[in-house]
């Protein structure tokens, strides 16, 4: 299964873009990456995935490297209501099991 | 739509008392999981299953019973509780097996004395 490295918090003033940075250098060549977060002890919520093109929805926009090893979320214009924890994910392929780390503790600050 | 409901929403046992974390789904969905969320340690997964009557283990099985005799329900049995079991509990769904986007209920917070 592939592994995941994110950093462990990070602060982004409110109003600014919020890019959160992902490492997957294992990942397989049929995995995805998704992108879960957890507001305060809420359940994880979905946000965005993608395989190789770069992605976006009406929550934030995921970029790809070429090469598939790293992965950028970014939260385009950041509110308080975006502190949370962030996960980044790989599945596909085998894997029917999503692996979570610890995540990236968002504080998006006034 | 509901979502994904669990109940109950909080519960205290004692050790060695059996119970039942409810987890119902209104989407139709194939694929349900349980997931244990301690302090310090993200998500584990503890039983999934991608279809009536199919189920299987995750990474903390140990401890834990599902069934899925319906596509809507997806019940975790606790046998004989131990402390070790104090946690939050997630119930989630998909549309096929972990490939999409998963939705999950509030959460079952559990106290083993």
């Amino acid at each position: 299964d592939a592994k995941t490295t994110q950093p462990t918090s990070m602060d982004c003033a409110e109003g600014r873009a919020a890019n959160l940075p992902c490492n997957h250098s294992t990942i397989s060549g049929n995995e995805y990456v998704y992108w879960y977060r957890q507001i305060h002890s809420q359940g994880p919520q979905y946000i965005i995935h993608g395989l190789k093109n770069n992605e976006t929805n009406e929550m934030a926009s995921l970029i790809i490297t070429e090469d598939r090893k790293s992965s950028t979320l970014i939260l385009p214009h950041a509110t308080l209501r975006d502190t949370a924890v962030y996960y980044c994910i790989v599945l596909g392929g085998n894997n029917r099991k999503l692996i979570w780390g610890l995540g990236t503790s968002l504080a998006v600050n006034p | 739509n509901a979502g994904v409901t669990q109940t109950p929403k909080f519960q205290v046992l004692k050790t060695g008392q059996s119970m039942t974390l409810q987890c119902a789904q209104d989407m139709n969905h194939e694929y349900m999981s349980w997931y244990r969320q301690d302090p310090g340690m993200g998500l584990r997964l503890i039983h999934y299953s991608v279809g009536a009557g199919i189920t299987d283990q995750g990474e903390v099985p140990n401890g834990y019973n599902v069934s899925r005799s319906t596509t809507e329900d997806f019940p975790l049995r606790l046998l004989s509780a131990a402390p070790s079991q104090t946690s939050v509990y997630f119930c989630a769904s998909s549309r096929l097996a972990g490939y999409n986007e998963q939705f999950f209920g509030p959460g079952t917070r559990l106290t083993v004395l």
